[in-house]
């Protein structure tokens, strides 16, 4: 059972924008401003989406946007486009007892 | 570009060790911290270890402490991850990644990753 908990799935048209949730503790996203988002497509490595909480690299696209509310952050995908169709996991850094970073079990978005 | 290359994956039986490495191009390698990190096949991923830049400060999961040891030769951009007393819940693709930035917060670039396959 992974750290963070994300939503299995999500589904969105193209253009539309969609969402996707990742909760964690006070150990973690309550309390550090460390999370980050990674983009994995079908048999390719993550890519790094969101650091800090909502700063893009550079490089990626202003139609990922990240925030975060106190235990919860959150991924917004807008103008959704089938390239967007991947696997999308959070981090965050953590001072629990068993790791220093923890990882969400990742969110499948589909685009219809 | 910054590229990551890992080797040393393989299919091993239980109790046995394997030596990872991750041969880095591309950026100053001594300036970055370095990580490993695994993923089932079709699942999420773990983080497993990590080293900052001059091998000062050194992390683990609690699921590998102790028989797991990371290590890095600056001299030759790579860095390392000695597997030892290996179970079959070890059984993963592991990835090599660099710090974006600072320490444990968020992971840049990734390399393609090398599998590990701990079987009776």
């Amino acid at each position: 059972q992974s750290a963070l908990t994300q939503p299995a799935s999500v589904s969105g048209s193209p253009g539309q924008s969609i969402t996707i949730s990742c909760t964690g503790t006070g150990s973690d996203i309550g309390t550090y401003n460390y999370v980050s988002w990674y983009q994995q497509h079908a048999g390719k490595a993550p890519k790094l989406l969101i650091y800090d909480v909502s700063h893009r690299p550079s490089g990626i696209s202003n139609r990922f946007s990240g925030s975060k509310s106190g235990n919860t952050a959150s991924l917004t995908i807008s103008g959704l486009q089938a390239e967007d169709e991947a696997d999308y996991h959070c981090s965050s850094y953590s001072s629990s007892a068993t790791t220093y970073v923890v990882f969400g079990g990742g969110t499948t978005l589909t685009v219809l | 570009e910054v590229q990551l290359v890992e080797s040393g994956g393989g299919s091993v039986q239980p109790g046995t060790s394997l030596r990872l490495s991750c041969a880095a191009s591309g950026f100053r390698f001594d300036d970055y911290a370095m990580h490993w990190v695994r993923q089932i096949p079709g699942k999420g991923l773990e983080w497993v270890s990590g080293i900052t830049w001059n091998s000062e400060n050194i992390a683990y999961a609690e699921s590998v402490k102790g028989r797991f040891t990371i290590s890095r030769d600056n001299a030759k951009n790579s860095a390392y991850l000695q597997m030892d007393s290996l179970t079959t819940e070890d059984t993963a693709l592991y990835y090599c990644a660099k710090e974006h930035s600072g320490w444990l917060m968020s992971l840049d670039s990734w390399g393609e990753g090398t599998l590990v396959t701990v079987s009776s």
